[in-house]
């Protein structure tokens, strides 16, 4: 089974800080995604990586950055965390690039 | 760009009951894949639909792909209690390689 994990369940921080999510596949995959999820608003991607050091902008990267270092590690960074990134952040990974999505448990983050 | 948009966003139904949810895109999809979330979970892969007009069933659900590859629904014969979650449907358009976009989500509730 693939498995998809992510650092924290839930993570409260204060606005301007900065705020690092993991997200950990152990399927050698070579897509992973961040997207965040709010109410009405379905699923938004964040950014996506296809390859080690590779990384694409998706649809709302404004105030995140990321980084993929290793094939089975992606991170998400948020520099300066502001109250409006309050959300749930859901991380994927896939094999092929229109193939499924396996999502990790997900990130509830509170930016007080 | 592109929008899924799904319909309705929220759908209760009576245990026993047949329901439709519907996604309409406003290009061309190359495929389009459902997700179903249940409460206070990860959204988790049901099906991907590729070739136009395709229909694919999986016990009580039925999944069709249009025609025109614009538009999928998911129809759920006999709702169980077993059914209560939303589900997502998320196509990729054929201009935008690797971006998966997801629609906001059917909100589905049943009652005994």
């Amino acid at each position: 089974d693939v498995k998809v994990t992510q650092s924290s369940r839930y993570l409260v921080k204060r606005t301007g800080e900065k705020v690092f999510l993991e997200c950990v596949q152990d399927m050698d995959h070579e897509n992973m995604f961040w997207y965040r999820q709010d109410p009405g608003l379905g699923l938004r991607l964040i950014y996506f990586s296809y390859d080690v050091k590779m990384k694409e902008k998706g649809d709302i990267p404004e105030g995140y950055s990321v980084s993929r270092e290793k094939k089975e590690r992606f991170s998400l960074i948020l520099e300066s965390a502001s109250t409006n990134q309050t959300s749930m952040y859901l991380c994927a990974s896939s094999q092929d690039a229109l193939g499924t999505q396996y999502f990790g448990p997900g990130t509830r983050l509170l930016v007080l | 760009g592109q929008q899924v948009m799904q319909i309705p966003q929220y759908q209760h139904v009576q245990e026993g009951e047949d329901f439709t949810t519907y996604c309409n895109s406003s290009t061309t999809l190359s495929n389009i894949q459902w997700y179903k979330q249940r409460p206070g979970g990860h959204p988790v892969f049901l099906i991907q639909l590729v070739k136009s007009g395709e229909v694919k069933k999986q016990k009580r659900l039925t999944f069709q792909f249009g025609e025109a590859k614009k538009n999928s629904s998911l129809h759920i014969t006999a709702t169980q209690t077993t059914d209560v979650g939303t589900y997502f449907c998320a196509g990729t358009s054929t201009d935008s390689w690797g971006k998966l976009q997801f629609g906001a989500g059917t909100q589905v509730v049943v009652t005994p």
